[in-house]
């Protein structure tokens, strides 16, 4: 079974919206991470949180980690059309070898 | 820099035949990886490498070999292909792990395979 869980599956907003994504998770990690996955590419990096920290921003993105309560949340501001794809978290394991990835979240902005 | 580099990036197989999928990367990245997508499902680990001439099972390894005779290359085998092997792949790339690393992924483009 996976180790993410991203909530909700899919999510449509308008232009201006801010998105908001969770992802649960089920074992110790060492960090967390956010992907971004435009339709038939590949994935690219967004963002990533260690297990000792609580929140971190990169531009309009922010995101919480809450380890007590295995989870995470990815929130992009301002949200625009370019940022219509889907959204992955991914746990790098305690040990230091493995990322694995969550099911993701497809976001789908309206101009 | 290409970054990580994958070929082919569409292929139709029948059931019962080979193909070896290649992955190069060009980042002197120590750790690679191969991971399959199908809808709903996200990515799951097929293999990894953590250095050159070794390698390890991921959460779906079976139907699979690899080998990374290399450290720039890490290539995915299919002895005998079966439709439950359609599905897009990709490859990835890190380096190794530190106290100073980041341990983001690098990944390809990904190969569209179909297994009829």
């Amino acid at each position: 079974s996976q180790q993410g869980e991203e909530d909700p599956q899919a999510l449509s907003i308008q232009e201006g919206e801010n998105a908001t994504m969770n992802c649960s998770y089920k074992t110790s990690i060492n960090n967390l991470q956010w992907y971004r996955q435009n339709s038939g590419r590949g994935l690219v990096h967004l963002i990533l949180i260690r297990s000792n920290e609580r929140e971190k921003h990169s531009g309009r993105l922010r995101v919480t980690l809450d380890t007590s309560k295995k989870s995470s949340s990815l929130l992009i501001t301002a949200s625009r059309a370019a940022d219509t794809a889907s959204y992955f978290c991914a746990t790098g394991l305690t040990g230091g070898f493995k990322t694995i990835f969550g099911a993701g979240t497809r976001l789908f902005v309206k101009a | 820099n290409a970054g990580v580099t994958q070929t082919p990036k569409f292929r139709v197989l029948k059931t019962g035949q080979s193909m070896t999928l290649l992955c190069a990367q060009d980042m002197n990245h120590e750790y690679m990886y191969w991971y399959r997508q199908d809808p709903g499902m996200g990515l799951r680990l097929i293999h990894y490498s953590v250095g050159e001439g070794t390698t390890a099972k991921g959460e779906v390894p079976d139907g699979y070999n690899v080998s990374r005779l290399k450290k720039q290359n890490f290539l995915l085998g299919l002895e005998s292909a079966a439709p439950s092997q359609t599905s897009v792949y990709f490859c990835a790339s890190r380096e190794r792990l530190t106290h100073a690393t980041n341990e983001k992924l690098f990944f390809g483009s990904g190969t569209q395979l179909s297994v009829l």
